[in-house]
């Protein structure tokens, strides 16, 4: 079955960098583009990019172009997702999601169980 | 900053219908691009619950069903039940933003 493993919660400065992962199994990871996902407390939900595992390109939104870099390792079936400049903002569980459309169309069928990050002092 | 606005709250007795609508503009749902609907329950990360305007993953029961106009979108859960208490988001591609966008969300309160 089709599972995303994402690793444990963080606590950072304001001004650090983190960096999430999020392990597939259950699929051909190279077939399925992933975005990630993520969640202030409270707040709704925040797209905030997607990478195809095959090959490595990205696309981001404009608010997060320059402070968000999304990778992956195909021969460990996980993709990262890492946030430099961290702001007390970026406080939120954040979440990988499989997608099984692709372009316009793109859905989130599998999700990850999140990832809390806290940006304290 | 969603461009996907919803109602905050819905809520319904036991057996009853509701809707939770999604209004979009021109760059989203009025541009024809698919809409999906996902359940979130506290504490969990989001379900995919509707996609590509009106179609059920495997296991979601057609209590749920969906459907769209020119630049809004709805959620219908019929036959209400206390399980179905959770936030609801619509999701769609925008092209302005050339990204995809989440609405508001709607919490459905089950009475």
């Amino acid at each position: 079955q089709v599972h995303l493993m994402q690793s444990g919660a963080e606590v950072k400065k304001p001004g650090a960098s983190v960096k999430v992962s999020c392990k597939a199994s259950g699929y051909t990871f190279t077939n399925y583009y992933v975005h990630w996902v993520r969640q202030a407390p409270g707040r709704g939900l925040e797209w905030m990019g997607v990478i195809n595992p095959s090959g490595g390109s990205t696309t981001y939104p404009r608010k997060f172009q320059g402070r968000v870099t999304m990778t992956s390792d195909t021969s460990a079936s996980t993709v990262y997702l890492e946030v430099s400049t961290l702001r007390y903002e970026d406080t939120a569980v954040y979440h990988c999601a499989r997608d099984p459309n692709g372009g316009t169309s793109a859905a989130f069928d599998y999700w990850g169980q999140g990832t809390l990050v806290t940006v304290s002092s | 900053q969603s461009v996907l606005t919803q109602p905050p709250s819905v809520s319904g007795a036991p057996g009853q219908r509701v809707t939770i609508s999604c209004t979009g503009s021109s760059s989203n749902v009025g541009a024809a691009y698919d809409i999906h609907w996902y359940q979130q329950f506290p504490g969990t990360a989001p379900k995919l619950l509707m996609f590509g305007n009106g179609n059920r993953p495997s296991g979601v029961p057609d209590r749920f069903s969906g459907s769209r106009s020119a630049t809004s979108a709805s959620l219908a859960i019929s036959g209400l039940q206390a399980e179905d208490e959770a936030d609801y988001y619509c999701q769609s591609f925008d092209s302005g933003l050339r990204g995809y966008v989440f609405g508001t969300g709607t919490k459905v309160t089950v009475l």
